[in-house]
């Protein structure tokens, strides 16, 4: 069964350290998504991301994230300069059309930031 | 805004036991679909059963039945049978229809522990 891949599994960044997030979608899905998990704490929406455009994002997603799908099938999410309250559990989401199908997610990256 | 709140923080059952997790949500929306997710100790989401809203009939997944009352707004998970591989976080989300906004809205989530 096809899944959503996340790498690394673990990232351990200094505070104001560049990371990038990297997520590979199930193939034939078009809609794409990240989200966080602080420990402890309920998963929030970061943004969406359709046909190489940001379609959605929340409050959370400021200028210091961006996304990126920078060939056929990886999908980025890149922290410019990483703060204490990024370390949280970053997970990425595939569907293949909007709203009516399901997400899928991938198994997560777990960033700490020191 | 749509919330969605799940009240229990915690809950154990025995093993092959039933066992039925609450979920309430708010939306103004008539038209919607709630989901159940389960996190086992590896954090990764895995989708355990979803219902879309115009859907009368409640969701089944084998072991997993939902019990979706629309105009209490509820959407409790029943888990028969349980097994301890069914130990996990288990968080509801919400998520509007076409047109409306892609994200997932989700519960706080709950603990599920299963006693052999």
């Amino acid at each position: 069964e096809p899944e959503v891949t996340q790498t690394p599994s673990h990232q351990v960044t200094q505070m104001g350290q560049e990371v990038i997030l990297r997520c590979v979608p199930i193939s034939n899905h078009l809609y794409f998504y990240w989200y966080r998990q602080i420990l402890g704490q309920k998963v929030e929406f970061l943004v969406s991301f359709y046909n190489n455009e940001i379609s959605e994002k929340s409050e959370i997603f400021d200028d210091q994230f961006s996304v990126e799908r920078p060939d056929g099938s990886n999908f980025t999410l890149k922290i410019r300069s990483t703060k204490l309250e990024d370390s949280a559990m970053y997970f990425c989401a595939s569907s293949r059309d909007r709203n009516t199908d399901t997400q899928y997610f991938g198994p997560g990256t777990r960033l700490t930031v020191l | 805004a749509q919330t969605v709140t799940q009240s229990q923080p915690e809950m154990s059952v025995q093993e092959a036991e039933t066992v039925t997790l609450s979920c309430t949500y708010d939306t103004s929306e008539s038209d919607y679909y709630l989901f159940w997710y389960k996190q086992p100790p590896s954090r990764q989401m895995i989708l355990v059963i979803r219902q879309e809203a115009y859907k009368q009939q409640n969701a089944t997944e084998n072991r997993f039945s939902v019990n979706f009352q629309k105009a209490a707004k509820s959407f409790s998970l029943k888990i028969s049978d349980s097994q301890l591989g069914d130990a996990a976080m288990y968080f509801c989300a919400y998520s509007q229809t076409q047109g409306g906004s892609e994200k997932l809205v989700f519960g706080k989530g709950m603990k599920l522990t299963v006693n052999p």
